[in-house]
């Protein structure tokens, strides 16, 4: 099976507070991609980040981080010092072989100020 | 540059209606699709098409919704007759390339079938 798990559904943290969204795929490829969108209230999808499957450096812009696992098959996000926009749902997702992306059922964050 | 434009933003119909939504991608995006998301899920893929040709429509639920993508550019999708679980989100993505590079989505169009 080719698939995305997010376990977390809801996610509630007190501003400056670290969050990480859990995400573990299946797939039975060797080539693969992962990636993080943020769905804000407005409702577009923004993407924030791909990953092949040969590239297991962990990646850190600003706030935000991801570490990927091949043993564990996991490519969770970690917000550091979260802030009210970061407050969205958070979908991790998974291509291969030219196929299109295939989502989590995503993880809503809120962040109260 | 400009994102991908989509069209309505709402609509509201009743069941047995059909309905078409419209979508502009990127421009010079080879790959477009069509995601159908319902209220609390992830998006789902509907169809995948490269230029004019489809790549994957098997999520599909071709008794009812059909899509084209005439000229290998715009698209449209449609349904007809809706249903009520047709309720969703329709988002329209393009990228660059197929698959493994990453999509750009439009705002979406929120229907509801009543």
């Amino acid at each position: 099976a080719q698939k995305v798990t997010q376990a977390q559904t809801e996610i509630s943290v007190v501003e400056k507070e670290d969050v990480t969204l859990d995400c573990v795929y299946e797939t039975r490829d060797t080539t693969y991609y992962l990636f993080w969108y943020k769905q804000p209230p407005s409702g577009e999808l923004v993407f924030l980040i791909r990953r092949n499957s040969f590239d297991e450096q962990n990646e850190i812009s600003g706030r935000y981080s991801w570490n990927f696992q091949k043993s564990t098959s996991s490519f969770n996000f970690t917000i550091t010092a979260s802030q009210v926009v970061d407050s969205a749902v958070y979908f991790c997702a998974l291509s291969w072989s030219g196929y299109a992306l295939n989502f989590g059922k995503g993880t809503s964050l809120l962040v109260t100020p | 540059e400009a994102g991908v434009a989509q069209s309505p933003r709402y609509k509201i119909i009743e069941k047995r209606q059909s309905v078409a939504f419209w979508c502009n991608p990127i421009s010079g995006h080879a790959t477009l699709y069509w995601y159908q998301q319902i209220l609390g899920q992830g998006p789902k893929l509907l169809i995948q098409f490269q230029n004019n040709g489809v790549v994957d429509d098997s999520q599909l639920p071709k008794d009812r919704f059909s899509a084209e993508r005439l000229k290998g550019v715009d698209s449209t999708l449609k349904i007809q007759p809706a249903k009520l679980e047709d309720s969703a989100v329709y988002l329209c993505a393009s990228s660059l390339l197929l698959g493994n590079t990453e999509a750009f989505f439009g705002q979406g169009t929120r229907l509801t079938v009543v």
